[in-house]
């Protein structure tokens, strides 16, 4: 079974300070990993994907992820927050055990101060 | 914008009551999902429809049901309404069977009472 499991329910930075995020996952097969923001009161937004390929992938919002096979990782990082970059992240994890379905970690919730 | 539209926005009822939440998915996707999100129990999954078929299945009690229809809108029932069921619950949509990337819609609060 795959399991996504998120390091830390709230994070809390600077404004202009490096964001780390962790993630790790359980998966017996090739996994998709993601991470998705959500902001006050609305839906998920797809941040990143990683699929197949080269491994560091970057997304929206000057955000990238690196995904680790040996460490079962895919951290979410971004160089320098910025006050918008507040909210929850989710990151998440798809193979095709059990028919492709979506684990959700449970959330992180970074707190940027000014 | 997602392109994924849910109503109502918010609802609020009463235990043993049943209410039926809608979800139009993005213009040409043919996959819808429905997550329920709640404080203790984070996001989870519950179910996935394939182009009018129910393609995965998660963590979705028997009172609840779904379906998608030829226009491949989508609705979930919740019947037998318990105070334990108040959670947001949120659409989502992708292109294939295969959820590559999810489209989220903003979601339906229900705050049963």
């Amino acid at each position: 079974a795959q399991s996504v499991t998120q390091l830390g329910s709230h994070v809390s930075v600077s404004e202009g300070a490096l964001v780390l995020l962790r993630c790790n996952y359980s998966s017996s097969v090739p996994p998709y990993l993601f991470w998705y923001v959500q902001y006050p009161n609305q839906g998920l937004q797809l941040l990143l994907k990683y699929t197949t390929g080269a491994t560091l992938v970057k997304g929206i919002n000057g955000f990238e992820a690196e995904f680790k096979k040996s460490e079962t990782s895919f951290h979410l990082t971004k160089p320098s927050a910025h006050m918008s970059d507040a909210a929850e992240y989710f990151c998440a994890v798809t193979s095709d055990t059990g028919g492709f379905k979506t684990i959700f970690g449970a959330g992180t919730r970074l707190f940027v101060k000014a | 914008d997602s392109g994924v539209t849910q109503t109502p926005k918010h609802l609020i009822t009463a235990t043993g009551q049943r209410v039926t939440l809608r979800c139009s998915p993005r213009s040409g996707d043919l996959s819808v999902y429905w997550y329920q999100q709640s404080l203790d129990q984070g996001l989870q999954f519950l179910i996935q429809y394939y182009n009018g078929e129910e393609r995965a299945k998660g963590n979705i009690l028997e009172r609840f049901s779904a379906q998608q229809f030829p226009d491949l809108h989508s609705e979930l029932n919740l019947s037998s309404l318990e105070l334990g069921d108040s959670a947001l619950y949120f659409c989502a949509s992708s292109a294939g069977r295969v959820s590559y990337e999810q489209y989220f819609g903003p979601g339906t609060r229900l705050t049963v009472t």
